[in-house]
């Protein structure tokens, strides 16, 4: 089955970095495009970024476009989020996605959470 | 950037009964809508595809329907697992895709 598994999460201070990976399963990972989605305390989710099945292809949200970059290793069947000069507006769940053909997401890990806190 | 509304922002049903939840997009979205089930620590659910497309294993309960920019989703027999937050997403003009701000489905 398919499965979905993210890492990486903790607390940092602001301006501080942090690599999220995230572990899939269950599929041929290297047919699909993959994205993170995150949901800060108490509020909806947010698409943040995405890569495209190759990897040539990555778009991301203005809220973090030249902060985050995305990129995947299909050897090890993996999605990574590198996350720079993080704010603490940065702060919530962040989820991997498997995306069907650029449109919705039909699986989702659980999640990692990540805290930018002094 | 397509911008998602959400309507109500919490809904109280009794168990048994039907759920109406409703969706605005500012522009069309042709088909490309759908929605997720969210529960507290566990991972977005996909319901509904495609505006009216039932993913796999999802319970005949759950239906969408709408097009051009309104859409609803309808729970008609509200179960106790069913209790959670809900959220439409367009994927028709991307990037970015967008989500709704969810609807909260309580116990009344």
């Amino acid at each position: 089955q398919v499965q979905l598994v993210e890492s990486g999460g903790g607390l940092v201070k602001p301006g501080g970095s942090l690599r999220l990976s995230c572990a899939a399963s269950g599929f041929t990972f290297s047919d699909y495009y993959m994205s993170w989605v995150r949901q800060a305390p108490g509020k909806g989710l947010e698409w943040v970024s995405y890569i495209s099945s190759s990897g040539s292809t990555t778009h991301y949200a203005d809220s973090v476009k030249g902060r985050f970059t995305i990129s995947r290793d299909s050897a090890k069947n993996s999605l990574h989020l590198q996350m720079n000069s993080l704010r603490a507006d940065d702060t919530a769940v962040y989820f991997c996605a498997r995306d069907h053909n650029a449109g919705y997401s039909d699986y989702w890990g659980q999640g990692t959470l990540v805290t930018v806190s002094s | 950037e397509i911008v998602m509304t959400q309507s109500p922002g919490t809904l109280s049903v009794s168990p048994g009964e039907r759920a109406t939840l409703s969706c605005r997009a500012s522009q069309r979205v042709s088909g490309n809508l759908a929605w997720y089930q969210r529960k507290p620590g566990q991972a977005p659910r996909l319901l509904i595809y495609d505006v009216s497309t039932r993913a796999t294993g999802i319970p005949a309960r759950f239906s969408g329907s709408g097009s051009g920019t309104e859409f609803t989703l309808t729970i008609s027999s509200l179960q106790s697992e069913d209790f959670a937050v809900y959220y439409c997403q367009q994927y028709n003009n991307w990037p970015p895709w967008t989500f709704g701000q969810g609807t909260k489905v309580e116990i009344k």
